[in-house]
C-alpha cells in the first residue's frame, strides 16, 4: 500500500466519548502534520511532527492530543469533544527537505469526517 | 508574515471553457507557492509547485500556473475546462523559515456541460 492512509474515513461520536483517529504513511518521509479543515475556513494546521517529536502544537485545545509513536504512525486521540469540532481532519506527510528549499511537499490523506454530537 | 488570498470562493465554467482560478500572494521573501486540489471526499492533491525557477508552472492535468512577482501573483490557469475539474483548489505558500504551508480558503470550480 503507497501513500498516506487515514482511518475510520467517517467516525460519529457523543461529547464523552473517547475515539482516536490513525494516519499511517507508506512514503519514507520523515515529518506528519493534522490538519483541520471546516467548512468556509482555511485549512488550519494543529500538530507537526518531525523524525517523532512534536515540533508545532498551533494552540489546539487539551482534548486533542497526538500521539507519533515512530515516522510512519501518527494518531489523534480525542476526549471530551464539542459539536464545533466537527470537521474534516486531515493527515499529511513531507520528506522535510533542507529548510527553505522548497522541497517540503505535503502527501495529504483522504481524511476523516468528524460528527460530534 | 506570508499570506495568500484567493479571489472568489466559486468559479463556474463551461466545458471546453478557459479556467483562470486567482491568487495573490504577501511575502517578503522569495515565496514557495503551490496549487493544491481537493475532490470530493478525498484528500488534497499537488497539482503544481513554483520554487524559483521557471516561472511558468506546469502540472497535472493540463493545469499551469504563471507566477509574476510586479503582481504578486500566481494564478491557475486551464485552456479547457473538463467535467472532471470540478473540484476545490488551494492556493499555498511555504513560509519561510518554519516550511509550513499557509492555505488560502479554497475556490470551488463548478464545470457546466
Amino acid at each position: 500500500e503507497t501513500g498516506v492512509t487515514q482511518t475510520p474515513r467517517h467516525l460519529v461520536m457523543g461529547m464523552t466519548n473517547k475515539k482516536s483517529l490513525k494516519c499511517e504513511q507508506h512514503l519514507g518521509h520523515n515529518a506528519m502534520y493534522w490538519y483541520k479543515q471546516s467548512a468556509k475556513k482555511p485549512l488550519e494546521l494543529m500538530f507537526v511532527y518531525n523524525f517523532k517529536e512534536q515540533t508545532e502544537n498551533n494552540s489546539v485545545p487539551s482534548r486533542f492530543s497526538p500521539e507519533c509513536p515512530n515516522s510512519s504512525h501518527l494518531f489523534l486521540h480525542l476526549h471530551t469533544l464539542q459539536p464545533e469540532d466537527s470537521a474534516l481532519y486531515l493527515c499529511a506527510s513531507s520528506p522535510r527537505g533542507d529548510r527553505g528549499s522548497g522541497a517540503n511537499v505535503l502527501t495529504f490523506g483522504a481524511g476523516s469526517r468528524l460528527t460530534v454530537l | 508574515a506570508q499570506s495568500v488570498t484567493q479571489l472568489g470562493s466559486h468559479v463556474s465554467v463551461s466545458e471546453g471553457a478557459l479556467v483562470l482560478l486567482r491568487c495573490n500572494y504577501s511575502s517578503s521573501v522569495p515565496p514557495y507557492l503551490f496549487w493544491y486540489v481537493q475532490y470530493p471526499n478525498q484528500g488534497l492533491q499537488l497539482l503544481l509547485k513554483y520554487t524559483s525557477a521557471a516561472t511558468l508552472v506546469k502540472g497535472i492535468n493540463g493545469f499551469e500556473a504563471e507566477f509574476k512577482k510586479s503582481e504578486t501573483s500566481f494564478h491557475l490557469t486551464k485552456p479547457s475546462a473538463h467535467m472532471s475539474d470540478a473540484a476545490e483548489y488551494f492556493c499555498a505558500v511555504l513560509e519561510a523559515f518554519t516550511d509550513k504551508l499557509i492555505f488560502g480558503t479554497g475556490t470551488r470550480l463548478q464545470v457546466f456541460p
